[in-house]
């Protein structure tokens, strides 16, 4: 079965740090990886996606990730934080297996506070 | 081109009160999503569809159903409310459904149970 765990419930950051969010993950086939952003009182905003191109995937805003199969790690980075990157998020994974068809999983979440 | 938009943004019921929950996707967007989001349980599969058909089902119990219309819009119906079905729940569309497309989200419906 497909799991995603995130490493990390809260990250807190100085603006102009470097922003690590992690993301591990447990997937029996070959997994699409994402990563999705959520504002308060907002839907999900897609920040990059995985699909096996490439294993550095660039994404908006300045924020990349790298899928490491060894590891089983897809972790989100940014290489200096703003203000407006204060939000929650949240890393998920798929597949194209029958039992999967349309279905995101998705990790618990983490929550990026920037300090000024 | 219009997002996904979701109907009532916010709404209040009762134990025991069933609620309706609209969803408009993207215009040409097939496949219809729902997730349930809460502090406790995080982000959950709620069911797909996609064409009409339902491809996918999460684990929830029978009083949680959707639909997909011809038009591709969808609704999905919370019978017997119960305290713990407070959310917000989510919906997302794409062309033909993930992973191989990309899903958008709508800003989701609060529904709050008392």
């Amino acid at each position: 079965a497909q799991s995603v765990t995130q490493l990390g419930s809260h990250v807190s950051v100085s603006e102009g740090a470097l922003v690590l969010l992690r993301c591990n993950y447990s997937s029996s086939v070959p997994p699409y990886l994402f990563w999705y952003v959520q504002y308060p009182n907002q839907g999900l905003q897609l920040l990059l996606k995985y699909t096996s191109a490439a294993t550095l995937v660039k994404g908006i805003n300045g924020f990349e990730a790298e899928f490491k199969k060894s590891e089983t790690s897809f972790h989100l980075t940014k290489p200096s934080a703003h203000m407006s990157d204060a939000a929650e998020y949240f890393c998920a994974v798929s597949d194209l297996g029958s039992s999967n068809t349309g279905k995101l999983i998705f990790g618990q979440g983490t929550t990026l506070q920037v300090k000024p | 081109k219009a997002g996904v938009t979701q109907t009532p943004r916010y709404l209040i019921k009762t134990r025991g009160q069933q609620v309706t929950l609209s969803c408009s996707p993207i215009s040409g967007h097939r496949s219809v999503s729902w997730y349930q989001q809460t502090p406790g349980q995080g982000l959950q599969f709620l069911f797909e569809y996609f064409s009409e058909t339902q491809r996918n089902k999460g684990n929830f119990p029978g009083r949680f159903s959707g639909r997909q219309f011809s038009n591709s819009r969808s609704e999905m119906n919370v019978s017997t409310l119960e305290l713990g079905d407070s959310a917000l729940y989510l919906c997302a569309s794409s062309l033909a459904g993930p992973p191989t497309d990309t899903i958008y989200f709508g800003e989701g419906s609060w529904l709050t149970v008392v």
